[in-house]
């Protein structure tokens, strides 16, 4: 079946810019978790959605980082101002709740 | 919170000899240990996961072994192949929640 899809594969940005991320989870998983990966941080857990439940927010690095999941499906985080250090790729992942995630093929952002 | 070690950060070998990675956990409530694998440009491939009620769990040539009371877990690749190349993750987490990630293990498989 089709796994977890991203888009864009690639965004370049100007510093000040908001840019919006999608993630579209494997139909029928319930959990949804996006992930940063910097070659100075790492794999950095960001926000965590699971169905119905006010999502965990604790990962997210400062307030220009937000997220949404509509109809417990497709979720986008966004980004506002968007500064250098925000530069990484940007992954997804879905879970069917408390069992293996998946990951989608990340979002690559670039902030010039 | 949970904080992963993970070692070594590189680490090459000739096809057909056997790889070992291993990582350490800090958060004793932790339960779920997967182990993904990532490609050049693509995402991480989760290729085996193991639970806190068992020890040891293998699919052909992998295998991952967990020491609750040492609160460490390791990666054992057996008759490496070239296209076993790549960086691999090891994670933490408990009851479903965000993974905390190790540092990655690059692995270069030699002809």
């Amino acid at each position: 079946g089709a796994g977890v899809s991203q888009s864009p594969s690639n965004k370049v940005t100007e510093k000040g810019k908001d840019v919006e991320l999608r993630c579209d989870p494997i139909s029928g998983h319930t959990a949804l978790y996006w992930y940063r990966q910097s070659l100075g941080q790492g794999l950095e857990f960001l926000i965590y959605f699971q169905g119905n439940s006010a999502p965990d927010k604790s990962g997210l690095p400062s307030d220009r980082f937000s997220a949404e999941r509509t109809g417990g499906s497709v979720s986008t985080l966004t980004i506002q101002r968007t500064q250098q250090e925000d530069s990484a790729v940007y992954l997804c992942a879905s879970s069917r709740g408390q069992n293996e995630q998946y990951f989608g093929p990340g979002t690559r952002l670039t902030v010039t | 919170g949970e904080n992963v070690e993970q070692h070594p950060s590189t680490l090459s070998v000739q096809e057909g000899d056997s790889a070992v990675i291993k990582c350490t956990y800090s958060d004793s409530a932790s339960n779920y240990f997967p182990w993904y694998k990532q490609e050049l440009g693509k995402g991480p491939q989760l290729i085996i996961d193991i639970r806190s009620n068992v020890g040891e769990k293998k699919d052909q040539r992998i295998a991952v072994t967990l020491n609750k009371t040492a609160k460490h877990f390791s990666l054992h690749i057996t008759e490496t192949q070239p296209e076993d190349s790549a960086v691999y993750f090891c994670a933490a987490s408990w009851a479903g929640n965000m993974l905390t990630f190790g540092g990655g293990t690059r692995l270069m498989v030699k002809p």
